[in-house]
């Protein structure tokens, strides 16, 4: 168990709908990182957070959003979905946004859209 | 731009064996180096890392990686592989530079047989 939790752990919805995937981090990590993983794409980074502010944009689609609360624990919030969409999204965390730090993924949440 | 390279899908090994799972990778600088595995249906699992200091870096579970910085490599090794160390092994790199993201390699299938 690396520490960092994300709910819902599945998710089944529509074409056009809105989720929201949540992230708590490690307790005392204050940088939080969004993946998606899928069959064609592989593990693809979407975006990171450190201590509320968003740090570095990797491809996420302007349909996707997240957000760092002042808990620190993260939400992702896919809109408009497509059957695209479908993947897994991990959340990971760390200490720090520094490079050499180690980042700890969570279960993450399996999306289906159908 | 920073890559990583698994150029096999899959590798085979008999319980007892030593193996390898290669990882090549191309980042400008000197780059940060990480090993995790994905058992199925689980989040990833961190096994070790390279920042610098000694080539030969030890981790979870017995394994270990070297660093080759003239060949661009991190190959990840096992001097005796499980029947439980089947899973999905990924190789990572971090450009040093600020505000840059881990990249993953497209991941090797480790199969080990009894």
């Amino acid at each position: 168990d690396s520490g960092v939790t994300q709910t819902p752990k599945h998710l089944i919805t529509a074409t056009g709908q809105r989720v929201t995937l949540r992230c708590s981090p490690r307790s005392g990590d204050l940088s939080v990182y969004w993946y998606q993983q899928s069959l064609d794409q592989g593990l693809q980074f979407l975006i990171q957070y450190y201590n509320g502010e968003e740090r570095a944009k990797g491809n996420i689609l302007e349909r996707f959003s997240a957000q760092q609360f002042p808990d620190l624990h993260s939400e992702l919030n896919l809109s408009s979905l497509e059957l695209g969409d479908s993947a897994l999204y991990f959340c990971a965390s760390s200490a720090r946004p520094r490079g050499q730090e180690t980042q700890y993924f969570g279960p993450g949440t399996r999306l289906l859209v159908l | 731009a920073q890559s990583v390279a698994q150029p096999e899908d899959q590798v085979n090994v008999a319980e007892g064996n030593p193996l390898t799972v290669k990882c090549t990778y191309s980042v400008s600088g000197n780059p940060y180096l990480f090993w995790y595995v994905q058992y199925p249906n689980r989040g990833l699992q961190f096994l070790l890392k390279y920042i610098t200091g000694d080539n030969l870096v030890k981790g979870s579970y017995g394994f270990e990686a070297e660093f080759n910085k003239s060949q661009t490599s991190f190959h990840l090794k096992k001097p005796s592989a499980l029947v439980s160390d089947s899973a999905l092994y990924f190789c990572a790199v971090r450009d040093p530079s600020p505000g840059t993201a881990l990249i993953f390699g497209k991941g090797t299938t480790l199969s080990v047989s009894s």
